[in-house]
């Protein structure tokens, strides 16, 4: 593994099944991020986590939980899914804190919910 | 939070140059960001500016003037490749980053 990557490339899903979206990072980042992209909208930050153990939430985390178990994962789950959550899914990883720190993206999953 | 506006599309000719605009409003801004992403991939980092001024890469350049929240990308020496996305982001505070909607740049032979 090099970079970041993520599972499943694309998946549909039905509404009201639960998914969980796969991220996983070999540069031993400490922070992690997922954000949603939509046409006309741009990248929108749904959760992050700053270490493992710990998780905030973003600009639109409803309807989204994650967890931070190890450096390396942060999955995020829907807990039942609606045809708005229907989006690519980006995660995304910096090594830490601070003002030069760039975040590097995995190559996304294409979500539909029908 | 910040209102981060960038043009929606641009269009020039192979060789040419092309500038992208950002502006921003901030409440404490800590760096602003620029990503070219192609369609169908990921965002990749292009540049990092905050203090004010030009960074230069190559083809690529950006300025940055934190009194106007005001930023630009310079392309030059278009090549077809070129042809992708790319987006604004500002961070305020240490870890998050808000982006803009993005400006999509077709290059024409």
């Amino acid at each position: 593994i090099a970079g970041i990557t993520q599972a499943p490339t694309s998946q549909i899903l039905a509404a009201g099944r639960r998914m969980t979206l796969r991220c996983t990072q070999d540069m031993r980042h400490n922070a992690m991020y997922w954000y949603r992209q939509d046409l006309g909208l741009g990248l929108r930050l749904i959760h992050y986590s700053n270490t493992a153990g710990t998780t905030g939430k973003g600009e639109v985390p409803d309807g989204y939980s994650v967890s931070r178990a190890n450096t390396d994962d942060f999955p995020l789950t829907l807990a039942s899914a609606v045809p708005s959550q229907t989006s690519v899914y980006f995660c995304a990883s910096s090594a830490s804190g601070g003002a030069t720190d760039t975040q590097y993206f995995g190559p996304g999953t294409r979500l539909t919910v029908l | 939070g910040q209102n981060i506006d960038q043009p929606t599309e641009m269009t020039a000719t192979e060789g040419a140059i092309v500038q992208i605009n950002c502006t921003y409003q901030t409440s404490g801004f800590n760096g602003l960001f620029w990503y070219q992403q192609h369609a169908g991939e990921a965002p990749t980092f292009l540049s990092y500016n905050v203090l004010d001024g030009l960074e230069e890469k190559g083809r690529f350049s950006s300025f940055l003037s934190r009194s106007k929240g005001y930023s630009y990308l310079l392309l030059k020496e278009l090549q077809m490749k070129d042809s992708a996305s790319y987006l604004c982001a500002v961070r305020e505070g240490d870890y998050k980053l808000s982006f803009g909607a993005g400006t999509t740049v077709t290059v024409r032979a």
